[in-house]
């Protein structure tokens, strides 16, 4: 069964750093397309980057609002990766998503991990 | 602003057939695949359709989509109390390299 599990989450002042885990059990990670999405309190979903597969060489991109501040890493021996949160601000408050992702073919999506940026 | 435009709300009464609209362009619903998800309240977001019309195992056959041109739609037959949701459409964006998202509609059962 395909699973994704989030981690790391917490509170952080502005302008701190904090680091996600998303941890996949059932199937290989180094095969598949990872998504981060976040989704404000009450507000709608956010894509904020990706990271291909290693047929893909993976390469990454990443959303305009987080660029040059977050970035995707990948450990493949621990079928894990890793969503490197820097420089926050308080509109980074949101959960944050890890979903499994092909084009055409069905997602996955973990149970998110909530990150607070305040003061 | 989300770059795909879905209503704020919907509504029905139980047994009705509802519809969301999905409006985007070229560059993401003209020729990427569509996905909608379904979330309640304090929970992940749960994919309802994919590869535009495909439902996973699992997703009853109440739930359908279809997509023309740049825009994808999303019905909902044989209303029930249960469905009352957010409902958000996604799909990936060429020009932006990065996957976009519509900005909900909240689905109302009345």
């Amino acid at each position: 069964e395909v699973q994704l599990g989030e981690s790391g989450g917490g509170l952080v002042q502005p302008g701190g750093s904090l680091r996600l885990s998303c941890a996949a059990s059932g199937f290989t990670l180094s095969d598949y397309y990872i998504d981060w999405v976040r989704q404000a309190p009450g507000k709608g979903l956010e894509w904020v980057g990706r990271t291909r597969n290693k047929a893909k060489s993976y390469t990454t991109d990443y959303a305009a609002s987080v660029k040059g501040r977050f970035t995707i890493s990948r450990d493949d021996s621990k079928n894990s990766l890793y969503l490197h949160l820097n420089s926050l601000n308080t509109e980074d408050s949101a959960m944050y998503y890890c979903t499994r992702y092909t084009s055409g073919e069905p997602d996955y999506w973990g149970q998110g991990t909530l990150v607070t940026v305040s003061s | 602003q989300s770059v795909l435009t879905q209503p704020p709300s919907a509504s029905g009464t139980p047994g009705q057939r509802v519809t969301i609209s999905c409006s985007g362009s070229s560059s993401n619903i003209g020729k990427q695949y569509v996905y909608w998800y379904q979330q309640l309240p304090g929970t992940a977001p749960k994919l309802l359709i994919y590869g535009n019309d495909q439902r996973p195992s699992g997703v009853p056959d109440r739930f359908s989509g279809s997509k023309s041109g740049a825009s994808a739609s999303l019905a909902i037959s044989g209303l029930r109390s249960e469905d009352e949701a957010d409902y958000y459409c996604a799909a990936w964006d060429d020009s932006l390299s990065g996957r976009v998202f519509g900005g909900g509609t909240k689905l109302t059962v009345l």
